[in-house]
Parts: structure tokens; C-alpha cells; sequence
């Protein structure tokens, strides 16, 4: 499975979007990328995952750049309760964890 | 989205003892289950990958006589911890796959060993 980087924190407005983004250059054709988000003390959650067209559902938007690269999970209207970590994966196989990125939603 | 239990959600063992936990799928059946152990302020780690009625394939590092894993039917799997001692104490997550390719994640088990 290719590796992913984010970055380690982020900060977000409650009340505004939250763009969390994700490198995978080396995703090669068949690997779906994957968001899952993590609360404290609780097992992932599955957010939304895409192979190369964006994706939307009720809880966020993903955003796959034409060359698959890199992707860009979008919370549109941040709330408290979306502070969480969140991984982006990319897999075909196995479902293996990054370190992700802490998003803080702020009042 | 379909749903996976744990159980227990926590546990506190003496050390040298041991310890089962299970994981079910509730709504689907699950032709292979994970586990995965979490420490604090760190991210998951795959520690092995169970198919139903086939011996379970353990990542490197992780020792199979320690961590005994049974995966008897299409909604069960159990993650025996035996001789535990403290520095198993962790967060162990159970996951399963569909038919569709999808995986669900359970709530988790925090597992103190004293």
C-alpha cells in the first residue's frame, strides 16, 4: 500500500470548512484512498473514500487531484464534535494507519 | 453502516493472566476480521488478520503464542491475551471486512494489566 503523509495538527473555526489535506505520491492505479477519523478513546470512523472521481456524503467531501497524488478531505460546517483525528489511507489491501492529522475545532 | 461489537469495552487483569476478547459483526457476515492495538498518542497497529475457519496471519513483531486468535465463524472473532503482563496494556480494536470490500471498526477495548 503506498504511504501517506499529513500534517501532524490542525486548527479550525467552528462554524467554518475544515480542509484536512493528504499526500500519496506514490498511489499507484488500483488503491482506493480512504478517510476515516478517530474521537478519543473510540475506534475509527469511517468518513468517505474515493478512487479518482470527488466524492460527497452527508458528513464530508473528498477532493482527489486529477494525477491522485494528493487529496483534500473537506468538513464543510465544522462542529466541536468533529475534533478528532483524522487518516487518510490509501489501500487495496490491508487497512493500515498513519499517524493522521489532530484537527481542533475551535469556538 | 454496518456494525461491529466489542466486548468487553474494558478490562483489568492481573499480570500472568489471561485475557479474551470478542468481536462481532452484528448486521453482516465478515469474511476476514483485524485486530489492531493502539498506545497512547499513538496510531493503530495491524497486528494480525483472521479469515473464518483459517489460522490467522500475524504481522511482523507480534507473537502468535501471546496473542491467540480465533475466528470460528462469519461474526465472531476472539483475541486471546495470554501470560498477560503490563506493557500489554493497550487499546485493542477489532475490524471486519464485507463481501463489498468494506470495513467497519469496533468501539475498542482498553485492556489494563496490573
Amino acid at each position: 500500500d503506498a504511504k501517506t503523509t499529513q500534517p501532524p495538527s490542525m486548527d479550525c473555526a467552528e462554524g467554518r470548512a475544515a480542509n484536512l489535506p493528504c499526500n500519496h505520491s506514490t498511489i499507484s492505479g488500483n488503491e482506493y484512498v480512504y478517510w476515516y477519523r478517530q474521537i478519543h478513546s473510540q475506534g475509527p470512523q469511517y468518513i468517505i473514500h474515493g478512487l479518482k472521481n470527488n466524492e460527497t456524503n452527508e458528513m464530508a467531501s473528498l477532493i482527489i487531484t486529477e494525477d491522485r497524488k494528493s487529496s483534500t478531505l473537506i468538513l464543510p460546517h465544522a462542529t466541536l464534535r468533529d475534533t478528532a483525528v483524522y487518516y487518510c489511507i490509501v489501500r487495496v489491501g490491508d487497512m493500515r494507519f498513519g499517524a493522521g492529522t489532530r484537527l481542533t475545532v475551535k469556538p | 453502516g454496518a456494525v461491529v461489537s466489542q466486548h468487553p469495552s474494558w478490562v483489568i487483569c492481573k499480570s500472568g493472566t489471561s485475557v479474551k476478547i470478542e468481536c462481532r459483526s452484528l448486521d453482516f457476515q465478515a469474511t476476514t476480521m483485524f485486530w489492531y492495538r493502539q498506545f497512547p498518542k499513538q496510531s493503530l497497529m495491524l497486528m494480525a488478520t483472521s479469515n473464518e475457519g483459517s489460522k490467522a496471519t500475524y504481522e511482523q513483531g507480534v507473537e502468535k503464542d501471546k496473542f491467540l486468535i480465533n475466528h470460528a465463524s462469519l461474526t465472531l472473532s476472539t483475541l486471546t491475551v495470554t501470560s498477560a503482563h503490563p506493557e500489554d496494556s493497550s487499546f485493542y480494536i477489532c475490524s471486519a471486512k464485507t463481501r463489498m470490500d468494506e470495513q467497519y471498526f469496533g468501539p475498542g477495548t482498553r485492556l489494563t494489566v496490573t
